[in-house]
Protein backbone atom coordinates (compact mmCIF):
# COMPACT_ATOMS: atom_id res chain seq x y z
CA UNK A 1 0.00 0.00 0.00
CA UNK A 2 0.56 3.52 -0.29
CA UNK A 3 3.03 5.47 2.51
CA UNK A 4 2.44 8.51 4.52
CA UNK A 5 5.43 9.61 6.42
CA UNK A 6 5.40 12.46 9.27
CA UNK A 7 8.58 13.76 11.07
CA UNK A 8 9.23 13.97 13.65
CA UNK A 9 8.03 11.15 14.99
CA UNK A 10 8.76 12.55 18.70
CA UNK A 11 9.28 16.07 19.82
CA UNK A 12 9.71 17.87 23.52
CA UNK A 13 9.14 21.44 23.46
CA UNK A 14 8.87 24.75 25.87
CA UNK A 15 5.93 25.88 26.70
CA UNK A 16 5.52 29.46 24.53
CA UNK A 17 7.26 27.74 21.43
CA UNK A 18 6.19 26.85 17.97
CA UNK A 19 6.02 23.13 16.77
CA UNK A 20 6.12 22.03 12.91
CA UNK A 21 4.95 18.51 11.73
CA UNK A 22 5.01 17.72 8.60
CA UNK A 23 2.82 15.11 6.55
CA UNK A 24 4.46 13.20 3.15
CA UNK A 25 3.11 11.23 0.94
CA UNK A 26 5.57 9.15 -0.61
CA UNK A 27 4.58 7.68 -3.66
CA UNK A 28 1.47 9.24 -4.48
CA UNK A 29 -0.08 12.61 -4.79
CA UNK A 30 -2.49 13.70 -2.13
CA UNK A 31 -4.77 16.72 -3.04
CA UNK A 32 -6.39 16.11 0.51
CA UNK A 33 -4.86 15.41 3.49
CA UNK A 34 -6.35 15.26 7.15
CA UNK A 35 -5.11 16.16 10.93
CA UNK A 36 -6.22 14.22 13.63
CA UNK A 37 -5.16 14.49 17.12
CA UNK A 38 -5.22 11.40 19.72
CA UNK A 39 -5.48 12.05 23.31
CA UNK A 40 -3.73 8.72 25.44
CA UNK A 41 -6.50 6.14 25.34
CA UNK A 42 -8.98 8.00 23.29
CA UNK A 43 -9.59 7.80 19.45
CA UNK A 44 -8.67 9.62 16.93
CA UNK A 45 -10.45 13.32 16.32
CA UNK A 46 -10.34 15.55 13.15
CA UNK A 47 -8.70 18.29 13.67
CA UNK A 48 -8.94 19.60 9.82
CA UNK A 49 -9.04 18.78 6.31
CA UNK A 50 -5.98 20.33 4.70
CA UNK A 51 -6.48 21.22 0.77
CA UNK A 52 -3.61 21.39 -1.67
CA UNK A 53 -3.26 24.84 -2.62
CA UNK A 54 -6.08 26.24 -0.63
CA UNK A 55 -6.78 26.69 2.91
CA UNK A 56 -7.83 24.25 5.31
CA UNK A 57 -11.02 23.53 6.85
CA UNK A 58 -10.71 23.12 10.66
CA UNK A 59 -13.26 22.00 12.49
CA UNK A 60 -15.78 23.38 15.23
CA UNK A 61 -13.57 24.00 18.57
CA UNK A 62 -10.40 23.77 16.68
CA UNK A 63 -8.60 27.12 16.46
CA UNK A 64 -6.97 28.14 13.13
CA UNK A 65 -4.94 30.63 14.27
CA UNK A 66 -3.29 27.73 17.19
CA UNK A 67 -2.97 25.06 14.36
CA UNK A 68 -1.55 26.47 11.23
CA UNK A 69 -2.27 23.97 8.29
CA UNK A 70 -0.27 24.39 5.13
CA UNK A 71 -0.55 22.45 2.14
CA UNK A 72 1.93 24.08 -0.21
CA UNK A 73 2.37 20.75 -2.75
CA UNK A 74 0.66 17.87 -3.28
CA UNK A 75 3.24 15.66 -1.31
CA UNK A 76 3.35 17.56 1.66
CA UNK A 77 1.13 19.25 4.46
CA UNK A 78 2.34 20.82 7.39
CA UNK A 79 0.79 21.25 10.69
CA UNK A 80 2.25 23.88 12.82
CA UNK A 81 1.27 24.30 16.20
CA UNK A 82 1.80 28.04 17.63
CA UNK A 83 2.90 29.01 21.13
CA UNK A 84 2.35 25.36 22.04
CA UNK A 85 1.13 25.05 25.80
CA UNK A 86 0.95 21.34 28.04
CA UNK A 87 -2.49 21.13 27.02
CA UNK A 88 -1.42 21.05 23.42
CA UNK A 89 0.47 17.21 24.16
CA UNK A 90 -0.69 14.86 21.97
CA UNK A 91 -0.24 12.17 19.69
CA UNK A 92 -1.18 14.04 15.83
CA UNK A 93 -1.46 11.80 13.37
CA UNK A 94 -2.13 12.88 9.86
CA UNK A 95 -3.67 10.64 6.46
CA UNK A 96 -3.53 11.05 2.87
CA UNK A 97 -6.05 10.33 -0.06
CA UNK A 98 -5.27 8.44 -2.64
CA UNK A 99 -7.56 8.30 -5.43
CA UNK A 100 -5.60 6.10 -7.63
CA UNK A 101 -7.28 2.72 -7.42
CA UNK A 102 -11.09 2.65 -8.04
CA UNK A 103 -11.85 2.77 -4.85
CA UNK A 104 -10.63 5.93 -3.22
CA UNK A 105 -8.35 4.72 -0.26
CA UNK A 106 -6.87 6.79 2.93
CA UNK A 107 -3.45 5.85 4.57
CA UNK A 108 -2.52 7.05 7.81
CA UNK A 109 0.87 8.42 8.91
CA UNK A 110 3.03 6.67 12.10
CA UNK A 111 2.08 9.59 14.45
CA UNK A 112 4.19 12.38 15.94
CA UNK A 113 4.10 12.65 19.48
CA UNK A 114 3.89 15.75 20.90
CA UNK A 115 4.93 17.08 24.82
CA UNK A 116 4.90 20.63 25.64
CA UNK A 117 6.62 21.26 29.32
CA UNK B 1 -25.83 12.95 15.45
CA UNK B 2 -23.47 10.45 13.56
CA UNK B 3 -21.84 8.31 16.21
CA UNK B 4 -19.87 5.04 16.72
CA UNK B 5 -19.95 2.96 18.87
CA UNK B 6 -17.67 0.29 20.02
CA UNK B 7 -18.92 -1.11 23.11
CA UNK B 8 -15.51 -3.22 24.96
CA UNK B 9 -12.79 -0.63 26.31
CA UNK B 10 -10.79 -3.73 26.72
CA UNK B 11 -10.88 -7.82 25.57
CA UNK B 12 -8.80 -10.30 26.38
CA UNK B 13 -8.35 -13.65 24.28
CA UNK B 14 -6.11 -16.52 24.73
CA UNK B 15 -3.82 -17.29 21.32
CA UNK B 16 -5.73 -19.61 18.96
CA UNK B 17 -9.02 -18.53 20.28
CA UNK B 18 -11.50 -16.68 17.74
CA UNK B 19 -12.40 -12.82 18.20
CA UNK B 20 -15.41 -10.52 17.70
CA UNK B 21 -14.85 -6.80 18.01
CA UNK B 22 -17.99 -5.17 17.63
CA UNK B 23 -19.01 -1.69 16.12
CA UNK B 24 -22.83 -0.17 15.91
CA UNK B 25 -23.28 3.15 13.93
CA UNK B 26 -25.64 6.43 14.40
CA UNK B 27 -26.32 7.42 10.30
CA UNK B 28 -28.77 9.18 8.56
CA UNK B 29 -27.97 6.38 5.62
CA UNK B 30 -26.02 3.70 5.38
CA UNK B 31 -21.90 4.73 5.16
CA UNK B 32 -18.69 3.67 4.33
CA UNK B 33 -17.48 1.48 6.99
CA UNK B 34 -14.04 0.96 8.04
CA UNK B 35 -11.72 -0.88 10.79
CA UNK B 36 -8.23 -0.13 11.05
CA UNK B 37 -5.61 -1.29 13.76
CA UNK B 38 -3.71 0.82 15.38
CA UNK B 39 -0.03 -0.79 17.15
CA UNK B 40 1.23 0.89 20.38
CA UNK B 41 2.93 4.15 19.08
CA UNK B 42 1.95 3.83 15.57
CA UNK B 43 -0.36 5.17 12.76
CA UNK B 44 -3.41 3.45 11.78
CA UNK B 45 -4.08 0.44 9.42
CA UNK B 46 -6.73 -0.16 7.07
CA UNK B 47 -7.90 -3.56 8.36
CA UNK B 48 -11.04 -4.01 5.73
CA UNK B 49 -13.34 -2.02 4.47
CA UNK B 50 -17.23 -1.80 3.51
CA UNK B 51 -18.78 0.48 0.77
CA UNK B 52 -21.40 -1.91 -1.26
CA UNK B 53 -22.14 -5.48 -1.96
CA UNK B 54 -21.66 -8.43 -0.38
CA UNK B 55 -21.90 -7.81 3.26
CA UNK B 56 -19.01 -10.08 4.50
CA UNK B 57 -15.77 -8.17 3.63
CA UNK B 58 -12.67 -9.86 3.92
CA UNK B 59 -9.46 -7.95 4.91
CA UNK B 60 -5.75 -8.18 5.95
CA UNK B 61 -3.99 -10.68 8.67
CA UNK B 62 -7.14 -12.83 8.07
CA UNK B 63 -9.55 -10.44 9.59
CA UNK B 64 -13.20 -10.35 8.21
CA UNK B 65 -16.02 -7.98 9.07
CA UNK B 66 -19.87 -8.46 8.23
CA UNK B 67 -22.40 -5.60 8.10
CA UNK B 68 -25.82 -5.92 9.23
CA UNK B 69 -28.03 -3.12 8.15
CA UNK B 70 -30.52 -4.27 10.21
CA UNK B 71 -28.67 -4.19 13.48
CA UNK B 72 -26.65 -0.71 12.66
CA UNK B 73 -23.48 -3.15 13.10
CA UNK B 74 -20.26 -4.33 11.25
CA UNK B 75 -17.93 -6.22 13.87
CA UNK B 76 -14.72 -7.95 13.11
CA UNK B 77 -14.00 -11.22 13.14
CA UNK B 78 -10.57 -13.14 12.76
CA UNK B 79 -11.40 -17.06 13.85
CA UNK B 80 -8.00 -17.92 15.55
CA UNK B 81 -5.83 -14.78 17.16
CA UNK B 82 -1.92 -14.11 17.18
CA UNK B 83 0.09 -13.18 19.94
CA UNK B 84 0.94 -10.60 17.36
CA UNK B 85 -2.65 -9.12 16.75
CA UNK B 86 -2.53 -7.43 19.96
CA UNK B 87 -3.52 -3.58 19.31
CA UNK B 88 -5.70 -1.47 19.50
CA UNK B 89 -8.61 -1.45 16.93
CA UNK B 90 -10.81 1.65 15.42
CA UNK B 91 -14.18 0.90 13.96
CA UNK B 92 -14.84 4.46 11.52
CA UNK B 93 -17.44 5.62 9.51
CA UNK B 94 -17.15 8.04 6.32
CA UNK B 95 -20.12 9.70 4.28
CA UNK B 96 -21.55 7.64 1.42
CA UNK B 97 -19.60 8.73 -1.74
CA UNK B 98 -16.50 9.89 0.23
CA UNK B 99 -13.46 9.76 2.88
CA UNK B 100 -14.44 13.77 3.74
CA UNK B 101 -14.92 13.02 7.36
CA UNK B 102 -14.05 9.91 8.72
CA UNK B 103 -15.52 9.61 12.59
CA UNK B 104 -13.84 7.03 14.66
CA UNK B 105 -15.18 5.06 17.61
CA UNK B 106 -13.66 5.19 20.99
CA UNK B 107 -11.68 1.99 20.26
CA UNK B 108 -11.09 -1.56 21.59
CA UNK B 109 -7.84 -2.40 22.84
CA UNK B 110 -7.31 -6.38 22.57
CA UNK B 111 -4.59 -7.92 24.28
CA UNK B 112 -3.57 -11.81 23.47
CA UNK B 113 -2.51 -14.02 26.19
CA UNK B 114 0.11 -17.16 25.05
Amino acid sequence: GAVVSQHPSRVICKSGTSVKIECRSLDFQATTMFWYRQFPKQSLMLMATSNEGSKATYEQGVEKDKFLINHASLTLSTLTVTSAHPEDSSFYICSARDFRGLIETQYFGPGTRLLVL
Amino acid sequence: AQSVTQPDIHITVSEGASLELRCNYSYGATPYLFWYVQSPGQGLQLLLKYFSGDTLVQGIKGFEAEFKRSQSSFNLRKPSVHWSDAAEYFCAVAPPGGYNKLIFGAGTRLAVHP
